[in-house]
């Protein structure tokens, strides 16, 4: 196993358009959870699944936001009608439950433009 | 509130000890981590405190009050290599969902 993977690993779109990234997290990981890094800050948290069940969700994730983990393996997070405040790196994690360290993967770098 | 609070920026020499502080209101949190993040690339976890105390783990110990809402990193015999940003994180229990602080970049100088 190599780890937690996101594609695409950077991302650029124009203003107004809808992007999808996805993340796949270490195979035996229950648990997914999404976080957004903007340059000189801390990840903050956007949403998390236990299985395909999601579970929590931040006030930060707007209605253009949606995620997905439709299987409990493979996590989908969309965003509709882009703006450029969502410029950010969005990474994912996974943990296994009754483990406390969670594995990030290397993020999705969005550009909107 | 949750806020997590660690300094934004600090500098050492290659060979010398530095330690970053971070506290945090005590009602929201049962765990403190700490992840390391180089530029560009994920965090990844250095250490969690879940009792008072200091853990020891190599050249990294981490520090826990959590009466006092205060946690520490300290890196000793620092290296080139730990110019990062050490993150500081909160958690009300293991598995639960991170809130970090914005994070301490560190630059180690020759």
């Amino acid at each position: 196993d190599t780890g937690v993977s996101q594609d695409p690993r950077h991302k650029i779109t124009k203003r107004g358009q809808n992007v999808t990234f996805r993340c796949d997290p270490i195979s035996e990981h229950n648990r997914l959870y999404w976080y957004r890094q903007t340059l000189g800050q801390g990840p903050e948290f956007l949403t998390y699944f236990q299985n395909e069940a999601q579970l929590e969700k931040s006030r930060l994730l707007s209605d253009r936001f949606s995620a997905e983990r439709p299987k409990g393996s493979f996590s989908t997070l969309e965003i509709q009608r882009t703006e450029q405040g969502d410029s950010a790196m969005y990474l994912c994690a996974s943990s296994s439950q009754g483990y406390t360290e969670a594995f990030f993967g290397q993020g999705t770098r969005l550009t909107v433009v | 509130g949750q806020n997590i609070d660690q300094p934004t920026e600090m500098t050492a020499t290659e060979g010398a000890i530095v330690q970053i502080n971070c506290t945090y209101q005590t009602s929201g949190f049962n765990g403190l981590f700490w992840y390391q993040q180089h530029a560009g690339e994920a965090p990844t976890f250095l250490s969690y405190n879940v009792l008072d105390g200091l853990e020891e783990k190599g050249r990294f110990s981490s520090f826990l009050s959590r009466s006092k809402g205060y946690s520490y990193l300290l890196l000793k015999e620092l290296q080139m290599k730990d110019s990062a940003s050490y993150l500081c994180a909160g958690s009300k229990a293991a598995g639960n969902k991170l809130t970090f602080g914005g994070g301490t970049r560190v630059l180690v100088k020759p």
